[in-house]
């Protein structure tokens, strides 16, 4: 049973639209939350973290979290091109250190 | 100043060899971490330090892989006897503190086995 789910795609929106990313996950008790980016043959960077429900939000990006619902998302407004690449979720695990990620949705922003 | 490095970038072996992948954390980060990144697959999480306390191996997916880290900085993650499915991105990430801080990941090392 996957603990971090997202849904692969690829996902295509235009350049300027919003790009919505989703993920689930299946611990109640995670405390924390990120979402990472990762360019091809790069390593993840971070984008944004979030530890409360609701929102927080970061120049282009906001991160939701509903903690009841077990839900993550990351918005992405004014997309560009440059925003194409593959965005993972991570909770932390029951551990309350290593970090569970879910294999990553692919975004495309077409021009 | 600087982020995570890691050595090799690219490592080449043949079935059966030992490799050495080694990683040098953000100066003041006392938590370290290894992932490996399979092709298609998600990171998955191999091993933890924590300053001088016990690592936690409990991701590690064999006793061929062992891992340590010395004064508490640089880390080492060696596989024996390399197997094909030991392909993969192996990355290392640190955190000033464990928990809910951010881990920064390093460039990784990409491994591959003949």
């Amino acid at each position: 049973q996957k603990e971090v789910e997202q849904n692969s795609g690829p996902l295509s929106v235009p350049e300027g639209a919003i790009a919505s990313l989703n993920c689930t996950y299946s611990d109640r008790g995670s405390q924390s939350f990120f979402w990472y980016r990762q360019y091809s043959g790069k390593s993840p960077e971070l984008i944004m973290s979030i530890y409360s429900n609701g929102d927080k939000e970061d120049g282009r990006f906001t991160a939701q979290l509903n903690k009841a619902s077990q839900y993550v998302s990351l918005l992405i407004r004014d997309s560009q091109p440059s925003d194409s690449a593959t965005y993972l979720c991570a909770v932390n695990s029951n551990s309350g250190y290593a970090l569970n990620f879910g294999k990553g949705t692919s975004l495309l922003v077409t021009p | 100043g600087a982020g995570v490095s890691q050595s090799p970038s690219n490592k080449v072996t043949e079935k059966g060899k030992d490799v050495e992948l080694r990683c040098d954390p953000i100066s003041g980060h006392t938590a370290l971490y290894w992932y490996r990144q399979s092709l298609g697959q998600g990171l998955e999480f191999l091993i933890y330090f924590q300053g001088n306390s016990a690592p936690d191996k409990s991701g590690l997916p064999s006793d061929r892989f062992s891992a340590e880290r010395t004064g508490g900085s640089v880390s080492t993650l060696t596989i024996q006897r390399t197997q094909q499915e030991d392909s993969a991105v192996y990355l290392c990430a640190s955190s000033f503190a464990p928990s809910t801080d951010t881990q920064y990941f390093g460039p990784g090392t990409r491994l591959t086995v003949l």
